[in-house]
């Protein structure tokens, strides 16, 4: 049973506008969440993540959304660059407890067309 | 700057070959994982360590076995690799405390024929 769920395997979004990436979870126990950015062949790069003690956090172009009572989490990246393409995972743990291994979602594709 | 390093990047080797893939880090942390991964699907939790001489497996059930003698080293080992094997392995390292992200090595992509 996926504990993270990632609905969208894929997302198209022009050059200069915005990307929405959601992600849902359903372990209650989970208070810290992060997105990490995927090329193909390579290891996951961390990008921004979230504590369970607020609702928004933003880092440049990127700013990820937490509703907790929803248990679901969104990443905005605006504008949109060529060099956002990638793979973007949401993972989950329950980190403020002691920093547990963290759960994936299984991705979704993102492709900014110029 | 992460300083985690995996080796090989890329393995094709033989069914029933004993293989060990290499994860090393340099940052000094305590807590390290091994996770599977296949094109579209979620990275899965194959084996982890909390410090020196402490290993767990988990989510996923996996054949690899794991060891930690020293806290910079955390290698995988197949003892008879199967085509069902077949997959990309990513090492990763945190810091303990809260909240802290998992650094990710480059990967390994094996491939047993």
């Amino acid at each position: 049973d996926q504990q993270v769920k990632q609905n969208s395997p894929s997302l198209s979004v022009q050059e200069g506008r915005i990307s929405i990436l959601n992600c849902d979870y359903t372990n209650s126990m989970f208070d810290y969440f992060l997105w990490y950015k995927k090329y193909p062949a390579e290891g996951p790069t961390f990008l921004i993540s979230i504590s369970s003690i607020k609702d928004k956090n933003e880092d440049g172009r990127f700013t990820v959304f937490l509703n907790k009572s929803a248990k679901h989490l969104s990443l905005h990246i605006v504008p949109s660059q060529p060099g956002d393409s990638a793979v973007y995972f949401c993972a989950a743990s329950r980190g403020l407890a002691g920093n547990t291994p963290l759960v994936f979602g299984k991705g979704t594709r993102l492709s900014v067309i110029a | 700057e992460a300083d985690i390093y995996q080796t090989p990047r890329y393995l094709v080797i033989g069914t029933g070959k004993k293989i060990t893939l290499e994860c090393s880090q340099t940052m000094g942390h305590d807590k390290m994982y091994w996770y599977q991964q296949d094109p579209g699907m979620e990275l899965h939790l194959i084996h982890y360590s909390y410090g020196v001489n402490s290993t767990e497996k988990g989510d996923l059930s996996s054949e690899s076995t794991v060891s930690r003698i020293r806290t910079e080293h955390f290698p995988l080992t197949l003892e008879s690799a199967r085509p069902s094997h077949t997959s990309q392995y990513l090492c990763a390292s945190s810091t303990p405390g809260q909240g802290a992200e998992a650094f990710f090595g480059q990967g390994t992509r094996l491939t047993v024929v």
